[in-house]
Protein backbone atom coordinates (compact mmCIF):
# COMPACT_ATOMS: atom_id res chain seq x y z
CA UNK A 1 0.00 0.00 0.00
CA UNK A 2 1.14 3.56 -1.07
CA UNK A 3 2.28 5.84 2.45
CA UNK A 4 3.34 9.05 2.89
CA UNK A 5 5.72 10.00 6.02
CA UNK A 6 6.07 12.94 7.41
CA UNK A 7 8.34 12.77 10.67
CA UNK A 8 8.04 16.09 11.99
CA UNK A 9 5.31 17.40 13.83
CA UNK A 10 6.72 21.03 14.08
CA UNK A 11 8.93 23.30 13.06
CA UNK A 12 10.44 26.55 13.77
CA UNK A 13 11.88 28.96 11.50
CA UNK A 14 12.77 32.64 11.78
CA UNK A 15 11.91 35.09 9.47
CA UNK A 16 13.61 35.37 6.42
CA UNK A 17 15.00 32.32 6.51
CA UNK A 18 15.06 29.11 4.64
CA UNK A 19 13.42 25.80 5.85
CA UNK A 20 12.92 22.23 4.61
CA UNK A 21 9.51 20.28 5.54
CA UNK A 22 10.90 17.03 5.40
CA UNK A 23 8.73 14.15 3.29
CA UNK A 24 8.86 9.88 2.22
CA UNK A 25 6.67 8.06 0.10
CA UNK A 26 6.58 4.50 -0.42
CA UNK A 27 4.83 3.18 -3.47
CA UNK A 28 5.45 0.38 -5.77
CA UNK A 29 4.03 2.27 -9.22
CA UNK A 30 6.65 3.85 -11.60
CA UNK A 31 4.26 6.41 -12.52
CA UNK A 32 3.05 8.61 -9.17
CA UNK A 33 2.73 11.91 -8.08
CA UNK A 34 3.71 13.88 -5.39
CA UNK A 35 2.12 17.02 -3.83
CA UNK A 36 1.81 19.98 -0.95
CA UNK A 37 -0.70 21.52 0.28
CA UNK A 38 -0.33 24.17 3.18
CA UNK A 39 -3.49 24.82 5.65
CA UNK A 40 -3.47 28.03 7.49
CA UNK A 41 -5.20 28.53 10.55
CA UNK A 42 -8.40 29.52 8.78
CA UNK A 43 -8.87 25.81 7.75
CA UNK A 44 -8.84 26.01 3.90
CA UNK A 45 -6.11 23.97 2.18
CA UNK A 46 -4.17 25.45 -0.86
CA UNK A 47 -2.02 23.93 -3.70
CA UNK A 48 2.01 24.55 -3.77
CA UNK A 49 3.75 22.55 -5.38
CA UNK A 50 3.63 19.54 -7.98
CA UNK A 51 6.78 16.62 -9.08
CA UNK A 52 5.77 13.98 -10.90
CA UNK A 53 7.97 10.62 -10.64
CA UNK A 54 9.35 10.96 -14.53
CA UNK A 55 9.99 15.07 -14.03
CA UNK A 56 14.10 15.11 -14.45
CA UNK A 57 13.89 18.41 -12.50
CA UNK A 58 13.05 19.70 -9.26
CA UNK A 59 9.78 21.48 -9.56
CA UNK A 60 10.01 25.39 -8.28
CA UNK A 61 6.53 27.71 -7.69
CA UNK A 62 8.18 30.71 -6.28
CA UNK A 63 9.59 31.15 -2.95
CA UNK A 64 8.68 27.16 -2.78
CA UNK A 65 10.74 24.26 -4.24
CA UNK A 66 10.29 20.71 -4.21
CA UNK A 67 13.94 18.42 -3.28
CA UNK A 68 12.94 15.72 -5.17
CA UNK A 69 15.10 12.30 -4.33
CA UNK A 70 13.56 9.32 -6.56
CA UNK A 71 16.34 6.67 -5.09
CA UNK A 72 15.85 7.83 -1.43
CA UNK A 73 12.05 8.15 -2.05
CA UNK A 74 11.91 11.90 -0.61
CA UNK A 75 9.66 14.66 -1.64
CA UNK A 76 11.52 17.73 1.01
CA UNK A 77 9.49 21.25 0.41
CA UNK A 78 11.86 23.88 0.90
CA UNK A 79 9.94 27.14 1.52
CA UNK A 80 12.70 30.39 1.25
CA UNK A 81 13.01 33.89 2.58
CA UNK A 82 9.72 32.47 5.69
CA UNK A 83 7.16 34.99 6.11
CA UNK A 84 5.08 35.60 8.57
CA UNK A 85 2.19 34.28 6.52
CA UNK A 86 3.75 30.76 5.75
CA UNK A 87 2.80 29.80 9.17
CA UNK A 88 0.52 26.86 8.98
CA UNK A 89 0.28 23.00 8.95
CA UNK A 90 2.03 21.80 5.36
CA UNK A 91 0.88 17.91 4.15
CA UNK A 92 2.78 15.92 1.82
CA UNK A 93 0.05 14.35 -0.57
CA UNK A 94 0.63 11.62 -2.96
CA UNK A 95 -1.57 10.52 -5.93
CA UNK A 96 -3.13 6.93 -5.21
CA UNK A 97 -4.16 5.14 -7.75
CA UNK A 98 -6.43 3.09 -6.07
CA UNK A 99 -7.77 -0.52 -6.63
CA UNK A 100 -7.54 -1.01 -10.47
CA UNK A 101 -6.17 2.21 -11.50
CA UNK A 102 -9.60 3.71 -11.04
CA UNK A 103 -9.54 6.40 -8.59
CA UNK A 104 -6.58 8.62 -8.29
CA UNK A 105 -7.02 10.35 -5.26
CA UNK A 106 -4.52 11.97 -2.64
CA UNK A 107 -3.24 10.04 0.61
CA UNK A 108 -1.51 12.37 2.46
CA UNK A 109 0.74 12.48 5.49
CA UNK A 110 -0.01 13.13 9.19
CA UNK A 111 1.39 17.29 8.33
CA UNK A 112 3.91 19.10 9.87
CA UNK A 113 2.92 22.78 11.76
CA UNK A 114 5.23 25.39 10.81
CA UNK A 115 5.50 28.45 13.23
CA UNK A 116 7.26 31.46 11.41
CA UNK A 117 9.09 33.43 14.23
CA UNK A 118 9.51 37.18 13.52
CA UNK B 1 -12.59 32.27 -11.39
CA UNK B 2 -14.47 31.19 -8.58
CA UNK B 3 -12.94 28.42 -6.51
CA UNK B 4 -14.27 25.40 -5.03
CA UNK B 5 -17.66 26.65 -3.02
CA UNK B 6 -19.06 24.78 -0.14
CA UNK B 7 -21.88 25.30 2.19
CA UNK B 8 -22.43 25.58 4.91
CA UNK B 9 -19.27 26.86 6.40
CA UNK B 10 -20.06 25.82 9.62
CA UNK B 11 -22.74 23.32 11.02
CA UNK B 12 -23.93 22.58 14.73
CA UNK B 13 -26.61 20.09 14.91
CA UNK B 14 -28.43 17.72 16.98
CA UNK B 15 -27.20 13.89 17.17
CA UNK B 16 -30.33 12.24 15.32
CA UNK B 17 -30.28 14.63 12.50
CA UNK B 18 -29.67 14.96 8.80
CA UNK B 19 -26.96 16.86 7.79
CA UNK B 20 -26.64 18.20 3.92
CA UNK B 21 -23.26 19.57 2.82
CA UNK B 22 -23.40 21.33 -0.78
CA UNK B 23 -20.39 21.40 -3.24
CA UNK B 24 -19.95 23.41 -6.28
CA UNK B 25 -16.92 22.16 -7.65
CA UNK B 26 -14.78 24.57 -10.50
CA UNK B 27 -16.44 25.10 -14.25
CA UNK B 28 -14.85 22.56 -16.60
CA UNK B 29 -13.39 20.23 -13.65
CA UNK B 30 -15.01 16.82 -14.12
CA UNK B 31 -13.54 14.90 -11.12
CA UNK B 32 -15.14 15.42 -7.89
CA UNK B 33 -14.07 14.19 -4.11
CA UNK B 34 -15.38 14.31 -0.95
CA UNK B 35 -12.46 13.96 2.10
CA UNK B 36 -12.97 14.49 5.99
CA UNK B 37 -10.23 15.85 8.03
CA UNK B 38 -10.62 14.68 12.16
CA UNK B 39 -7.49 14.89 14.22
CA UNK B 40 -7.54 11.07 14.78
CA UNK B 41 -7.35 10.08 10.89
CA UNK B 42 -6.30 13.04 8.90
CA UNK B 43 -7.31 13.53 6.12
CA UNK B 44 -9.41 10.91 3.66
CA UNK B 45 -11.10 10.13 0.90
CA UNK B 46 -14.64 9.43 1.02
CA UNK B 47 -15.95 9.29 -1.85
CA UNK B 48 -14.91 10.51 -6.06
CA UNK B 49 -17.04 10.69 -8.31
CA UNK B 50 -15.75 11.19 -12.43
CA UNK B 51 -18.01 12.95 -15.24
CA UNK B 52 -21.04 12.74 -11.85
CA UNK B 53 -20.44 9.20 -11.20
CA UNK B 54 -19.49 7.56 -7.93
CA UNK B 55 -16.01 5.87 -9.09
CA UNK B 56 -14.66 4.95 -5.69
CA UNK B 57 -16.74 5.15 -2.33
CA UNK B 58 -14.72 2.62 -0.23
CA UNK B 59 -14.20 5.04 2.37
CA UNK B 60 -17.77 5.64 3.02
CA UNK B 61 -17.80 5.03 6.80
CA UNK B 62 -21.34 3.29 6.55
CA UNK B 63 -25.13 3.21 5.13
CA UNK B 64 -25.69 6.41 6.98
CA UNK B 65 -23.38 8.42 4.86
CA UNK B 66 -24.34 9.06 0.96
CA UNK B 67 -23.50 11.21 -1.43
CA UNK B 68 -24.56 12.34 -5.17
CA UNK B 69 -23.75 14.28 -7.98
CA UNK B 70 -26.89 14.89 -10.25
CA UNK B 71 -25.22 16.88 -12.57
CA UNK B 72 -21.84 18.23 -13.12
CA UNK B 73 -21.83 21.57 -11.15
CA UNK B 74 -23.78 20.44 -7.98
CA UNK B 75 -23.08 17.37 -5.11
CA UNK B 76 -24.01 16.59 -1.99
CA UNK B 77 -22.75 14.85 0.82
CA UNK B 78 -25.99 13.48 3.76
CA UNK B 79 -25.62 11.92 6.99
CA UNK B 80 -28.63 10.37 8.20
CA UNK B 81 -28.60 10.22 11.36
CA UNK B 82 -25.83 11.93 11.92
CA UNK B 83 -23.17 11.16 15.21
CA UNK B 84 -21.33 12.61 17.12
CA UNK B 85 -18.57 10.90 16.07
CA UNK B 86 -19.03 12.39 12.40
CA UNK B 87 -17.78 15.67 14.08
CA UNK B 88 -15.13 16.73 11.42
CA UNK B 89 -14.45 19.37 8.94
CA UNK B 90 -15.79 17.85 5.36
CA UNK B 91 -13.41 18.86 2.00
CA UNK B 92 -14.73 18.37 -1.52
CA UNK B 93 -12.19 19.08 -4.18
CA UNK B 94 -12.35 19.09 -7.58
CA UNK B 95 -10.20 18.66 -10.44
CA UNK B 96 -9.97 18.82 -14.63
CA UNK B 97 -8.81 15.42 -16.54
CA UNK B 98 -9.75 11.77 -15.63
CA UNK B 99 -8.60 9.54 -13.29
CA UNK B 100 -4.67 9.53 -14.58
CA UNK B 101 -4.35 12.97 -14.62
CA UNK B 102 -1.75 14.67 -12.76
CA UNK B 103 -3.30 17.88 -12.15
CA UNK B 104 -3.72 19.17 -8.74
CA UNK B 105 -6.79 18.69 -6.65
CA UNK B 106 -8.29 22.08 -5.91
CA UNK B 107 -10.35 22.16 -2.50
CA UNK B 108 -13.44 24.33 -0.79
CA UNK B 109 -13.21 26.05 2.53
CA UNK B 110 -14.19 22.75 4.34
CA UNK B 111 -17.26 22.23 5.89
CA UNK B 112 -16.77 22.38 9.89
CA UNK B 113 -19.25 20.22 11.31
CA UNK B 114 -20.13 19.42 14.85
CA UNK B 115 -22.93 16.71 16.02
CA UNK B 116 -24.40 17.72 19.47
Amino acid sequence: AQKITQTQPGMFVQEKEAVTLDCTYDTSDQSYGLFWYKQPSSGEMIFLIYQGSYDEQNATEGRYSLNFQKARKSANLVISASQLGDSAMYFCAMRDRGFGGATNKLIFGTGTLLAVQP
Amino acid sequence: DAGVIQSPRHEVTEMGQEVTLRCKPISGHNSLFWYRQTMMRGLELLIYFNNNVPIDDSGMPEDRFSAKMPNASFSTLKIQPSEPRDSAVYFCASRPGDQYSNQPQHFGDGTRLSIL
